[in-house]
């Protein structure tokens, strides 16, 4: 069974104090890793899909990185902008029965102060 | 614009009357599928289809129903709801693609069943 494990499940931070959150994972085979930030009350918005070990990609202050059993999204000097619950799924190799299936972590609540 | 709608918002309801929550995707995706998410439970897929006609059951499948008649549309129906039903759902697609498997969700639909 794919299990998705995230931590802190919240983080304050003050504003330009830059940290991780960690998604440790196990799967029978990773098709991908995904990264998602959700706002309150509404839909998870995607942002980084990461398919292999070493593997790295950003965008503005975020850069997620994967390892064979975990996954960092680093957060460089926040803003109060990016506060939101940050959540990661994994999906296993594509299988007949399964399809695009996801296994959501329970989220990380981010909060920065300004 | 790419998007997955769900209708409606919100929803209160009685226990027993039956109601239908709506999705649809306008990205020509094979997979849907609808998830519930609860405090300290995350998200939790309910049922998936990965195209026409194809449909079958997530981790959580007791008293749903979908159906999938044509590719864009994926229908939620709660033929009896009951109190323990009351969540926030989220209707998802993605395609079968091997490189471009994230999934795009719709706005949520807050269910209230008193």
């Amino acid at each position: 069974e794919d299990q998705v494990t995230q931590s802190p499940e919240a983080l304050r931070l003050q504003e330009g104090e830059s940290s991780s959150l960690n998604c440790s994972y196990t799967v029978s085979g990773l098709r991908g890793l995904f990264w998602y930030r959700q706002d309150p009350g509404k839909g998870p918005e995607f942002l980084f899909t990461l398919y292999s070990a070493g593997e790295e990609k950003e965008k503005e202050r975020l850069k997620a990185t994967l390892t064979k059993k975990e996954s960092f999204l680093h957060i460089t000097a926040p803003k109060p902008e990016d506060s939101a619950t940050y959540l990661c799924a994994v999906q296993a190799t594509l299988a007949e029965t399964s399809g695009s299936r996801l296994t959501f972590g329970e989220g990380t609540q981010l909060t920065v102060n300004p | 614009e790419a998007q997955v709608t769900q209708n409606p918002r919100y929803l209160i309801t009685v226990t027993g009357k039956k109601l239908t929550v709506t999705c649809s995707q306008n990205m020509n995706h094979e997979y849907m599928s609808w998830y519930r998410q609860d405090p300290g439970l995350g998200l939790r897929q309910i049922y998936y289809s990965m195209n026409v006609e194809v449909t079958d059951k997530g981790d959580v499948p007791e008293g749903y129903k979908v159906s999938r008649k044509e590719k864009r549309n994926f229908p939620l129906i709660l033929e009896s709801p009951s109190p323990n039903q009351t969540s926030l759902y989220f209707c998802a697609s993605s395609s079968m693609d091997t490189q471009n498997t994230e999934a795009f969700f719709g706005q949520g639909t807050r269910l209230t069943v008193v």
